[in-house]
């Protein structure tokens, strides 16, 4: 089965600066690539996602790089603000078969104002 | 854009109970939905895929006799731990995808259930 990696598990960033999170994932077959941020005591919300056939994907501030042939994506966040602290989750799944998403360890987000 | 709606929000029931949690695509029909549960600090972990009108798919090293998945219909799952222990205490989290907005898969606001 799939099995995604993410780093850090941890990240404090002053506001303004940039943060950059990164997973791998292992099936080949994965073609669906999301991100989500987790606020305490919420289920996730969808931020930004990237398909296979995509390297790279911008909404405002938040962007998401792809490299298929090294099992690699990543999610990177400009002008950071104290209201992106949060927990961010990478997953990587597939629109054959289950369709079901498998998800990275999770990345807590600290802006520091 | 899609929305999942998951009720309770909290639950606290002694152990021994059973507690049934309800997920209900709102706007959207929903031939499969997905049963995840977190703990604390920690990641998303799929428990099961429910399926509307036959039988839900565990994922290995969950009972599914514990936790009875009910697809009765397109819009409604419904996730009942049965004989809650101490240790079913966590957060458990529905979601499911529209068709209609590509593969982005939609989340519940999850369930804070604590057994005492």
């Amino acid at each position: 089965g799939e099995n995604v990696e993410q780093h850090p598990s941890t990240l404090s960033v002053q506001e303004g600066d940039s943060a950059v999170i990164k997973c791998t994932y292992s099936d080949s077959a994965s073609n669906y690539f999301p991100w989500y941020k987790q606020e305490l005591g919420k289920g996730p919300q969808l931020i930004i996602d990237i398909r296979s056939n995509v390297g790279e994907k911008k909404d405002q501030r938040i962007a998401v790089t792809l490299n298929k042939t090294a099992k690699h994506f990543s999610l990177h966040i400009t002008e950071t603000q104290p209201e992106d602290s949060a927990v961010y989750f990478c997953a990587a799944g597939s629109n054959f078969g289950n369709e079901k998403l498998t998800f990275g360890t999770g990345t807590r987000l600290t802006i520091i104002p | 854009g899609a929305v999942v709606s998951q009720h309770p929000s909290r639950v606290i029931c002694k152990s021994g109970t059973s507690v049934k949690i309800e997920c209900r695509s709102l706007d959207f029909q929903a031939t499969t939905m997905f049963w995840y549960r977190q703990f604390p600090k920690q990641s998303l972990m799929l428990m099961a895929t429910s399926n509307e009108g036959s039988k839900a798919t565990y994922e290995q090293g969950v009972e599914k006799d514990k936790f009875l998945i009910n697809h009765a219909s397109l819009t409604l799952s419904t996730l009942t731990v049965t004989s809650a222990h101490p240790e079913d205490s966590s957060f458990y989290i529905c979601s499911a995808r529209d068709p209609g907005q590509g593969l982005g898969y939609t989340f519940g606001s999850g369930t804070r259930l604590t057994v005492v």
